[in-house]
């Protein structure tokens, strides 16, 4: 099974700022099978970024994915209010796995 | 628009088995495959497994094997997931999400399922 590590745990960041998320796989990961998802206190995760690079359907362009093989990068170009929340990375290999996560606070 | 409705929180024994169901509307139900998604309080997310609404056929994840059954109701648009012997660590909420194979494009609300003597 293919594990994910997820750095840093926290990033301490205030609004408007960059935040840089990077995801670790233990092997190698198709480009195609790796996506970011951001979730809210209280809810359910919500699909940001597919096929590595890709935004889903009404995800603003701050939001931008990048990377390959084994390394992966999620960055929010300039931090609004509403982007505070707990970022995860997920893969397909031979099974489904996500990432730890990543919680973008305020600092 | 897509629309994944879950069933209500749950209090089960150990040993006890629960079921979770979802119901999606706004697409077309065998369009998309079902998976089945928990977080234990304060921790992250795990996938427990996949449905296909066309075939009924199932993949589960290797830990859930044996205590997992998931099913489907092309009549009702309904998605369901059985989980039995459950134990203390099963207490999680319990998400069901469509997508492709691979990812989750759309999730449900939740449900809390609390496994407590």
């Amino acid at each position: 099974e293919i594990v994910l590590t997820q750095s840093p745990g926290t990033l301490s960041l205030s609004p408007g700022e960059r935040a840089t998320l990077s995801c670790r796989a233990s092997q190698s990961v198709s480009r195609s099978y790796l996506a970011w998802y951001q979730q809210k206190s209280g809810q359910a995760p919500r699909l940001l970024i597919y096929g590595a690079s890709t935004r889903a359907t009404g995800i603003p362009d701050r939001f931008s994915g990048s990377g390959s093989g084994t390394d992966f990068t999620l960055t929010i170009t300039r931090l609004e209010p509403e982007d505070f929340a707990v970022y995860y990375c997920q893969q397909y290999g031979t099974s489904r796995t996500f990432g730890q996560g990543t919680k973008v606070e305020i600092k | 628009q897509v629309q994944l409705v879950q069933s209500g929180a749950e209090v089960k024994k150990p040993g006890a088995s629960v079921k979770v169901s979802c119901k999606a509307s706004g697409y077309t139900f065998t369009s998309y495959y079902i998976h089945w998604v928990r977080q234990a309080p304060g921790q992250g997310l795990e996938w427990v497994g996949i449905i296909n609404p066309s075939t009924g056929s199932t993949t589960y994840a290797q830990k859930f094997q044996g205590r997992v059954t998931m099913t489907r109701d092309t009549s009702t648009n309904t998605a369901n997931l059985d989980l039995s012997s459950l134990r203390s660590e099963d207490t999680a909420v319990y998400y069901c999400a469509i997508g492709p194979t691979w990812r989750f494009e759309y999730w449900g609300q939740g449900t809390l399922v609390t496994v407590s003597s």
